[in-house]
């Protein structure tokens, strides 16, 4: 089955810089890549998604960059701000069809004011 | 609009007592599943159901037994819990498969089994 690593597991940054988190993949079937943000006692919730027809997605300080080739996508984030502070969990799935989504075990992101 | 509501929030028990996770989406999604979070270990698939009435397994189905008891709701069963249950769980829901669709959760619901 898929397998997802992501790292790294924490990452602290100053208010204002920008944050990447990376995952990599092992199917090579996976066409549909979410990422998923989870604040303190509440549930994930999806912030970004990417498709294998397209390499990079942005939505205003967001952006995920998707490698098919090597198999890796990466979430960036931009002028990070205390809000920002989560887990952020990357996935991957074979897409329409597919009820196998595989998430990676998460990130931490700490945003410093 | 509530989205999906899971209930208890919280939950304690003791080895071997049963209990039943309760799920409800008002969405009017055809698909449902249940995910463990524990940490270091990312959330991990339980059961799902595709549509009513029908459910399959997920990555980590041992224990556990799940029932759509219609389009909106989907419980999760422990029938003898072990403390290895001990863990966060989510419900969640989502039009179609999550291959081409977004999972909407509920806010999980904390089990501690001592």
């Amino acid at each position: 089955g898929e397998n997802v690593e992501q790292h790294p597991s924490t990452l602290s940054v100053q208010e204002g810089d920008s944050a990447v988190i990376k995952c990599t993949y092992s199917d090579s079937a996976s066409n549909y890549f979410p990422w998923y943000k989870q604040e303190l006692g509440k549930g994930p919730q999806l912030i970004i998604d990417i498709r294998s027809n397209v390499g990079e997605k942005k939505d205003q300080r967001i952006a995920v960059t998707l490698n098919k080739t090597a198999k890796h996508f990466s979430l960036h984030i931009t002028e990070t701000q205390p809000e920002d502070s989560a887990v952020y969990f990357c996935a991957a799935s074979r897409g329409a069809g597919s009820y196998q989504l595989t998430f990676g075990k998460g990130t931490k992101l700490s945003v410093i004011p | 609009n509530a989205g999906v509501t899971q209930t208890p929030k919280f939950q304690v028990l003791k080895t071997g007592q049963s209990m039943t996770l309760q799920c409800a989406q008002d969405m009017n999604h055809n698909s449902m599943y249940w995910y463990r979070q524990d940490p270091g270990m990312g959330l991990r698939l339980i059961y799902y159901s595709a549509s009513e009435g029908t459910t399959d397994k997920g990555e980590v189905p041992n224990g556990y037994n799940v029932s759509r008891l219609n389009k909106r709701e989907f419980s999760l069963r422990l029938e003898s819990a072990a403390p290895s249950q001990t863990s966060v769980y989510f419900c969640a829901s989502s039009v179609g498969g999550p291959g081409a669709n977004v999972l909407t959760f509920g806010a999980g619901s904390r089990l501690t089994v001592l």
